[in-house]
């Protein structure tokens, strides 16, 4: 079974003060790894896909990164206005995709 | 605009009621997906369809039903069978699958209370 954990659960940060949110994973054939941004009582919007080990994205102010076991999103000096939930997914072989539970960034001005 | 649009809001079912929601979407995707979310939690698949006329049960299909008779709508039933329905109901579509653009796209989402 595809397994998706996310940490830490939550994390709270200052303007300007970068961090890393962690997204470690098993699946069996990786056919994606998706972010999602989420912010309360709203649709997750979609941020990045990555399909394989190496493979770097960047937006604004957000870098992913994927290896074999795990993905990482960057936040570089990061703004009120990015507090929001992330969300990391895996898609398998076979099409499913596995939610973590996602990650709940605060970033205090 | 494209996107997905869900309808309504906000949901109140009552004891034994079936409850519908909406979920259209004008990008000419094929496939189209219903989740589930609970507070602090991830989505949790219900149902998906990859084709007009076909669908698939996820991981919580149990007191849902869908149907999907055109390639715009995948309409998600809460049957009375659902013991415990509340929870933020979350529509998605993507191009379809087997292609590398299997990217997700969601929409706003339905907040469904048990009166």
């Amino acid at each position: 079974e595809d397994q998706v954990t996310q940490s830490p659960e939550a994390l709270r940060l200052q303007e300007g003060e970068s961090s890393s949110l962690n997204c470690s994973y098993t699946v069996s054939g990786l056919r994606g790894l998706f972010w999602y941004r989420q912010d309360p009582g709203k649709g997750p919007e979609f941020l990045f896909t990555l399909y394989s080990a190496g493979e770097e994205k960047e937006k604004e102010r957000l870098k992913a990164t994927l290896t074999k076991k795990e993905s990482f999103l960057h936040i570089t000096a990061p703004k009120p206005e990015d507090s929001a939930t992330y969300l990391c997914a895996v898609r398998n072989n076979a099409g499913k995709s596995t939610f973590g539970d996602g990650t709940t960034l605060t970033v205090k001005p | 605009d494209g996107g997905i649009t869900q309808s309504p809001k906000y949901l109140f079912r009552k004891e034994g009621q079936n409850v519908t929601l909406s979920c259209e979407q004008n990008l000419n995707h094929d496939a189209m997906y219903w989740y589930r979310q609970d507070p602090g939690q991830g989505l949790r698949l219900i149902y998906y369809s990859q084709i007009v006329n076909d669908f698939q049960k996820g991981d919580i299909a149990e007191g849902y039903s869908v149907s999907r008779e055109k390639k715009e709508s995948f309409p998600l039933t809460v049957t009375s069978a659902q013991k415990n329905p509340t929870a933020f109901y979350l529509c998605a579509s993507s191009i379809g699958r087997g292609t590398s653009l299997e990217t997700q796209y969601f929409g706003p989402g339905t907040r469904l209370l048990v009166l």
